[in-house]
């Protein structure tokens, strides 16, 4: 079965600092997919990236950044000089491929509490 | 404006009720999902749906119905066999166009009183 563990429940930073939200995922899938969502307060889920297995690349969207490392089974991300607007639940999900369809497997999230 | 609305965004049960949440799309995605959020569990799949007239059960199906009779429409029905119905709900939808990321509306709470 895929599971996808996040193990920081909570982080707290302040403004300005960098900080890491760890992913860790189990899967037997030789091709599979990664995402990263954001929901802030209001609810709805926001898609911040998707890297497949085979492209292992770190990725930088402006002070965003994604450590993808297939040997750990981690697709880590960064968040650079943190902003107050930052704070939200975030999510990493796993594809599962096998049965069709998109379903995703969820990690149980990361609170990132970004303070003035 | 293309996106997923869910409705209600309250919605509160009495005990051995059935209650349904409206969920529509207007991206003319095929496949449409419907997730359910608790404190602490992340979020899990409930059922699924990638045409017109099919579903499928998700991890977390028992109490749940669904009816997906038009593509832009895939309603949840929270019915009295779920126990513990208190939670957030999420409605989501994919294109059929590969592995793409999905579209979530604003969710619904729902809460038994």
């Amino acid at each position: 079965a895929q599971k996808v563990t996040q193990a920081q429940t909570e982080i707290s930073v302040v403004e300005k600092e960098d900080v890491t939200l760890d992913c860790v995922y189990e899967t037997r899938d030789t091709t599979y997919y990664l995402f990263w969502y954001k929901q802030p307060p209001s609810g709805e889920l926001v898609f911040l990236i998707r890297r497949n297995s085979f492209d292992e690349q770190n990725e930088i969207s402006g002070r965003y950044s994604w450590n993808f490392q297939k040997s750990t089974s981690s697709f880590n991300f960064t968040i650079t000089a943190s902003q107050v607007v930052d704070s939200a639940v975030y999510f990493c999900a796993l594809n599962e491929l096998t049965g069709g369809g998109n379903k995703l497997t969820f990690g149980t999230g990361t609170q990132l509490k970004v303070e003035l | 404006d293309g996106g997923i609305t869910q409705s209600p965004k309250y919605l509160f049960r009495k005990e051995g009720q059935n209650v349904t949440l409206s969920c529509e799309q207007n991206l003319n995605h095929d496949a449409m999902y419907w997730y359910r959020q608790d404190p602490g569990q992340g979020l899990r799949l409930i059922y699924y749906s990638q045409i017109v007239n099919d579903f499928q059960k998700g991890d977390i199906a028992e109490g749940y119905s669904v009816s997906r009779e038009k593509k832009e429409s895939f309603p949840l029905t929270v019915t009295s066999a779920q126990k513990n119905p208190t939670a957030f709900y999420l409605c989501a939808s994919t294109s059929d166009r590969g592995v793409t990321e999905a579209f979530f509306g604003q969710g619904t709470r729902l809460t038994v009183v």
